[in-house]
């Protein structure tokens, strides 16, 4: 069954910290994109990054780093030198084919990170 | 950049009421969107809908409605509020494009909504 696995539910680091969230997913297609997405207290979700599955290459966004993984399902996000604004909820969604006209997004449950000064 | 606008950041309805939340997108998005959000549970897609009067179910339709007479426009409408159906709902958009799998989602602010 498709799936996606963020088991860290909540996090806590002290400024300037590295901090790792996890992310693993299931699925039966060969054709999937991965996303990440931010949730700051203020409500909006906000997208971070997309992945396809067959781009394994890593990628570096200023702090934000992304490890993607097929051989073990995981695309793990790095938040390096940890700063108060990054206090928020992320995300992890997998795209796959749905039925019809659209594409199934299937969400983690969110891990909820706390940067404290 | 994309702005998607929810009517309402707070509501209080009372239980049996009928209530509207509306979802405003400014860039001609095709594929509009209700979620649900609750502690726990996470993103549960309610309804979506992929053009002007068309619509689909989500994963949780039960108790829900939705309207699209506009493409820039999507209203979730609780036919009759319960208590359980107190929570936080988001509105997204997107454009697929070429390819729906890929294309990210926008979302409002959110509207939090209480029935007593």
């Amino acid at each position: 069954a498709q799936k996606v696995t963020q088991a860290q539910t909540e996090i806590s680091v002290v400024e300037k910290e590295d901090v790792t969230l996890d992310c693993v997913y299931e699925t039966r297609d060969t054709t999937y994109y991965l996303f990440w997405y931010k949730q700051p207290p203020s409500g909006e979700l906000v997208f971070l990054i997309r992945r396809n599955s067959f781009d394994e290459q890593n990628e570096i966004s200023g702090r934000y780093s992304w490890n993607f993984q097929k051989s073990t399902s995981s695309f793990n996000f790095t938040i390096t030198a940890s700063q108060v604004v990054d206090s928020a909820v992320y995300f992890c969604a997998l795209s796959e084919a749905g039925a019809g006209n659209n594409r199934k997004l299937i969400w983690g449950l969110g891990t909820s990170l706390a940067v404290n000064p | 950049d994309v702005k998607v606008t929810q009517s309402s950041r707070y509501l209080v309805k009372r239980t049996g009421e009928k209530v509207f939340l509306e979802c405003v997108q400014d860039m001609d998005h095709e594929n509009m969107f209700w979620y649900r959000q609750d502690p726990g549970l996470g993103l549960r897609l309610i309804y979506f809908s992929y053009d002007v009067k068309m619509k689909e179910k989500g994963d949780i339709p039960e108790g829900y409605s939705v309207s699209r007479e506009k493409k820039e426009r999507f209203s979730l409408i609780l036919e009759s509020a319960s208590t359980n159906q107190t929570s936080m709902y988001l509105c997204a958009s997107t454009n697929p494009g070429l390819s729906s799998l890929r294309s990210p989602l926008h979302f409002g602010n959110g509207t939090r909504l209480t029935v007593t």
